[in-house]
This record gives C-alpha cells, sequence and structure tokens, in this order.
C-alpha cells in the first residue's frame, strides 16, 4: 500500500518558468517531509525539508508547501533551470518511533532550455 | 570528504550466486539503511541497522541478509533466494535512527542478475 503518493510521473517546464511537483500522503502520522533530487545511476540527495508544524519552507529557489488538512505538499521551483532536470522523490517520516522512509514513485522534471 | 560510499558501482552475477554488496560511511552516523530502486517505483526499504551488531528487516528483507559489525559499514548479501534481484541499491546513513534526521545516500550499485 502506498502511503505517499506522486501523481504526475513526468513533468516538463520551460526555462525560467516555476515548476510545481506535487505530493499526496495517507499517513496522518507522518511529521516530517522530505524532498530528494534524484540523478540517473546515482544515489538521492537531500533538497528541502518541512515539519509538520509548518506550512511552508524556503531555501533559495525551492520552496516546500503543506496542506495537512489535504494531506498534500508541493515543491516550488522557480526560477526553474536545465541542471533541475532529475526525478524529484516525496519521502515522509514518523518521529516517533520511526525507523525508515516512506517514498514516493518519483517524478521526472525535464527543465527546457 | 565525509560520505557514503558504495561499491562496485556495477554488478553482475549469474543464477544461483550471492553477492554482497559494500556500503561504507565516515559521517559517524549511528543508523544505516538498505534501499532498493526499480524503474517506475520508490525505494523500498530492505534493512536498517540503528547500532552496532543490530539490524531489522524492512519492507522487503526476504531474500536478503546484513551485517553490522563495525559503526562504519554496512553490507548487504544477495542471495540465491531473492526471486528478482536485478535493480539498484542504495544504502544511506542518518545520524540516529528514529529520528527526523535527514537520510544520505550513497551512489548506488547496480545489480544485474545473468
Amino acid at each position: 500500500d502506498q502511503q505517499v503518493k506522486q501523481n504526475s510521473p513526468s513533468l516538463s517546464v520551460q526555462e525560467g518558468r516555476i515548476s510545481i511537483l506535487n505530493c499526496d500522503y495517507t499517513n496522518s502520522m507522518f511529521d516530517y517531509f522530505l524532498w530528494y533530487k534524484k540523478y540517473p545511476a546515482e544515489g538521492p540527495t537531500f533538497l528541502i525539508s518541512i515539519s509538520s508544524i509548518k506550512d511552508k519552507n524556503e531555501d533559495g529557489r525551492f520552496t516546500v508547501f503543506l496542506n495537512k488538512s489535504a494531506k498534500h505538499l508541493s515543491l516550488h521551483i522557480v526560477p526553474s533551470q536545465p541542471g533541475d532536470s532529475a526525478v524529484y522523490f516525496c519521502a515522509a517520516i514518523m518521529a516517533a518511533g520511526a525507523n525508515n522512509l516512506f517514498f514516493g514513485t518519483g517524478t521526472r522534471l525535464t527543465v527546457i532550455p | 570528504d565525509g560520505g557514503i560510499t558504495q561499491s562496485p558501482k556495477y554488478l553482475f552475477r549469474k543464477e544461483g550466486q550471492n553477492v554482497t554488496l559494500s556500503c561504507e560511511q565516515n559521517l559517524n552516523h549511528d543508523a544505516m539503511y538498505w534501499y532498493r530502486q526499480d524503474p517506475g517505483q520508490g525505494l523500498r526499504l530492505i534493512y536498517y541497522s540503528q547500532i552496532v551488531n543490530d539490524f531489522q528487516k524492512g519492507d522487503i528483507a526476504e531474500g536478503y541478509s546484513v551485517s553490522r559489525e563495525k559503526k562504519e559499514s554496512f553490507p548487504l548479501t544477495v542471495t540465491s533466494a531473492q526471486k528478482n534481484p536485478t535493480a539498484f541499491y542504495l544504502c544511506a546513513s542518518s545520524a540516529r535512527q528514529g529520528t527526523t534526521d535527514t537520510q544520505y545516500f550513497g551512489p548506488g550499485t547496480r545489480l544485474t542478475v545473468l
């Protein structure tokens, strides 16, 4: 049972425009969310995270929004750059007694120059 | 530089053979993890370890075994019992298990069973 879902397998965006990647989850016990970026044949690299007590976290061009009532989070990249082209994974964790990350299936972002 | 190393990058194995994937970290992290990634799927947890000489099964542990004799090392053995071993294997570590400490990943090992 997939507790973290990324329903869009791919997304194409023009360079300079905004990229919005979406993620939904089903388990209300999740209290921390992360986004990872992954290039082919490499390990994921941590991008940005957000605690469930917040609704927004910003780091440079990357902003993550959390809507707990909707069990939805999104990653905004603005402006998008060709180097942002990668697969983005959403992940969630439960702090209390937690032991692993629950990953979504990923969204492949292509930024067109 | 601190980080996580996995070797080899590519590995080929004949059916019926066991193979061990290496994972080493010099981040002084307590917790280590093994995931596998298959096309179109997210990462799935195989095994994790909180401390030396302790490890727990993840969601898909069947056909795999691990050891944690040293804090910095967490090798994964893919046994002949694993029905579909061809995949991309990722090792990760975090400062403390059972917290929201960020997990950091190694570069991965692609295993192909011939």
